[in-house]
């Protein structure tokens, strides 16, 4: 079957440095997409990674290793707005989503 | 978590026709919708956000007469392609958040063909 996997919850200090990772098997690979959602609104997009590597927006940087089937996403110099939730989604080979029950996290001054 | 169901997976209509998309939260009350467009290799973009018993409020550029949205119960939220065309094929997500719902929960999603 297809699965996403990140962890639930996650805490981290204002200012810091923080890494959310997110593991996959999926019948595919089409690209893999990380997304912020504040409580009751829409997520928003954050990155989209297809290729192995990093690549970096900001603040927010996503690295994706295709053979591990392993994504992480690393936020720097944390602020208190940061604190939300983190989707991972996968799409497969017939495009379709594959999304992650996404981690929230945390941001303490 | 709690579940979000989108029907029909995918569909196959011919071109100037009418397409409906169905999103129900089967175990909580969906006090707001969201309904998603996404094209291959692109991000998900919203085109509407609907409160139960309320009009939707769509993003710009959405044409609102062409993408019919009806959040008429706390369960269900209809999404409705009218006079498709080649160029609305893609894949269209729903979700759902409600009152104590800190997440928006995903349906499935549904893969649109116009031919």
């Amino acid at each position: 079957g297809q699965n996403i996997d990140q962890p639930t919850e996650m805490t981290a200090t204002e200012g810091a440095i923080v890494q959310i990772n997110c593991t996959y098997q999926t019948s595919g690979f089409n690209g893999l997409f990380w997304y912020q959602q504040h409580a009751g609104e829409a997520p928003t997009f954050l990155s989209y990674n297809v290729l192995d590597g990093l690549e970096e927006k900001g603040r927010f940087s996503s690295f994706l290793s295709r053979s591990k089937g392993y994504s992480y996403l690393l936020l720097k110099e944390l602020q208190m707005k940061d604190s939300a939730s983190y989707l991972c989604a996968v799409m497969d080979s017939n495009y379709q989503l594959i999304w992650g029950a996404g981690t929230k996290l945390i941001i303490k001054p | 978590g709690a579940v979000v169901s989108q029907h029909p997976s995918w569909v196959i209509c011919k071109s100037g026709t009418s397409v409906k998309i169905e999103c129900r939260s089967l175990d909580f009350q969906a006090t707001t919708m969201f309904w998603y467009r996404q094209f291959p290799k692109q991000s998900l973009m919203l085109m509407a956000t609907s409160n139960e018993g309320s009009k939707a409020t769509y993003e710009q550029g959405v044409e609102k007469d062409k993408f019919l949205i009806n959040h008429a119960s706390l369960t269900l939220s209809t999404l409705t392609v009218t006079s498709a065309h080649p160029e609305d094929s893609s894949f269209y997500i729903c979700s759902a958040g409600g009152q104590g719902v800190t997440e928006a929960f995903f349906g499935q999603g549904t893969r649109l063909t116009v031919v």
